[in-house]
């Protein structure tokens, strides 16, 4: 079974929206970190925002915040005001704390337009 | 100054060749990574070395071997290099630590293979 699953491969949002990207997971391990990257096309792979398994609070980084919602285990990366530097791979990945292992989804496409 | 380096940038070899990548990090972590990222940009892990240890070791062909002379490199190695194998390596590191300690990654490693 796949471990982080984004089911939009590609995502269009008119500049200075808001958009969400999803991300479901599948673990039995009770603690685990869910982390969403970003790559845009010069390729590096930007860390953006962190959630732990045993967090209360949704995490948030400036224009990023994550939509964790555990029982659906669902850990969706909302972008708010969207800006044409925000064109790029967005991934979710997840870490096990048991084993230090990090899974990566297959990424979505983000397409911001003027 | 950077985090995680990796040499060389690009690689362009033939078939049947063998060759290496360089892996260092200068952020004190414990826990190295190499990864792949093939051409529909899917992210898949191959080896984990926790302070210069072995600890995951992904289905990879025994072509790939990778080497940590100590906890700050991990350099991969690539025998009879083949077309498949053509692809983006990104070298990360982590802290032992759990917590929001995200993976870090290098610029990466475009391998083609002729």
């Amino acid at each position: 079974a796949q471990k982080i699953t984004q089911t939009q491969p590609g995502m269009f949002v008119q500049e200075k929206e808001a958009v969400t990207l999803d991300c479901t997971y599948d673990t039995s391990d009770p603690s685990y970190g869910l982390f969403w990257y970003k790559q845009p096309s010069s390729g590096e792979m930007i860390f953006l925002i962190y959630q732990g398994s045993y967090d209360q609070q949704n995490a948030t980084e400036g224009r990023y915040s994550l939509n964790f919602q555990k029982a659906r285990k669902s850990a969706n990366l909302v972008i708010s005001a969207s800006q044409l530097g925000d064109s790029a791979m967005y991934f979710c990945a997840m870490r096990e704390d048991n084993f230090n292992k990090f899974y990566f989804g297959s990424g979505t496409k983000l397409n911001v337009k003027p | 100054d950077t985090a995680v380096s990796q040499t060389p940038k690009y690689l362009v070899t033939q078939m049947g060749n063998d060759k290496s990548i360089k892996c260092e990090q200068n952020l004190g972590h414990d826990t190295m990574y190499w990864y792949k990222q093939d051409s529909k940009k899917f992210l898949k892990i191959m080896f984990s070395y926790n302070n210069k240890e072995l600890i995951i070791n992904e289905t990879v062909p025994n072509r790939f071997s990778p080497k940590s002379p100590d906890k700050a490199h991990l350099n991969l190695h690539i025998n009879s290099l083949e077309l498949g194998d053509s692809a983006v390596y990104f070298c990360a590191s982590s802290p032992r630590s759990q917590g929001g300690s995200p993976l870090h990654f290098g610029n990466g490693t475009r391998l083609t293979v002729t």
